[in-house]
């Protein structure tokens, strides 16, 4: 079964860091493009970042570029984001998806960040 | 990078047809054919139900299809069940490997 579980989310202040991470379960991780979407409370999708199988291209959205870190390691089978200088309209639902023919095919469950002092 | 614009809600009547558009740029739905749907409950994570403009994945029901024309892709929900309520979410590839959604479309079964 293809499966992403993500983890890492929690309440940090205004200005503070988290990491998340995205393990990945059931399917050829090393070769799958991946992507961080997010989620503010009552609101629509966000596109926050992506990363190609190797991990030697990155993107992200403008609002988090200088700020959050994508990255992967293909031997653990696992997705990262680092966050730094959060902000209060960083506080979200953050998912990982796995990326197949450009859409989010599959996506974890998610997992919720905070930023409030 | 602004979303694509979709319109905040839609409606129909079990049985009826209805069509979301999501409507972007010649930089992103008028350049690619990479547009892709999303369903989501409340409360849970989306599911993909149409990749690359109008491909269902496997186990979606075919009363889901989408289409394009210029700037502008739709999803038409046909036969419409209570199932079917939920928030419908569009996507496209941009240039420059970036991803634009829209701002979704809350789905009402009347």
């Amino acid at each position: 079964e293809v499966l992403l579980v993500e983890s890492g989310g929690g309440l940090v202040q205004p200005g503070g860091s988290l990491r998340l991470s995205c393990a990945a379960f059931g399917f050829d991780y090393s070769n799958a493009w991946m992507h961080w979407v997010r989620q503010a409370p009552g609101k629509g999708l966000v596109w926050v970042s992506h990363i190609n199988s190797d991990g030697s291209t990155t993107t992200y959205a403008d609002s988090v570029k200088g700020r959050f870190t994508i990255s992967r390691d293909n031997a653990k089978n696992t997705l990262y984001l680092q966050m730094n200088s959060l902000r209060a309209e960083d506080t979200a639902v953050y998912y990982c998806a796995r990326d197949k023919s450009y859409a989010m095919a599959v996506w974890g469950q998610g997992t919720t960040v905070t930023v409030s002092s | 990078q602004s979303a694509l614009t979709q319109p905040p809600s839609a409606s129909g009547s079990p049985g009826q047809s209805v069509t979301i558009s999501c409507t972007g740029t010649s930089r992103d739905i008028g350049a690619f054919n990479y547009i892709s749907w999303y369903q989501q409950y409340p409360g849970k994570a989306p599911k993909l139900i149409i990749s690359e403009v109008s491909n269902r994945p496997s186990g979606v029901t075919a009363r889901f299809s989408g289409s394009k024309s210029g700037n502008t892709a739709s999803l038409t929900v046909s036969g419409l069940q209570a199932e079917d309520e939920a928030d419908y979410y569009c996507a496209s590839f941009v240039d420059y490997d970036s991803w634009l959604i829209g701002g979704g479309t809350k789905l009402t079964v009347l």
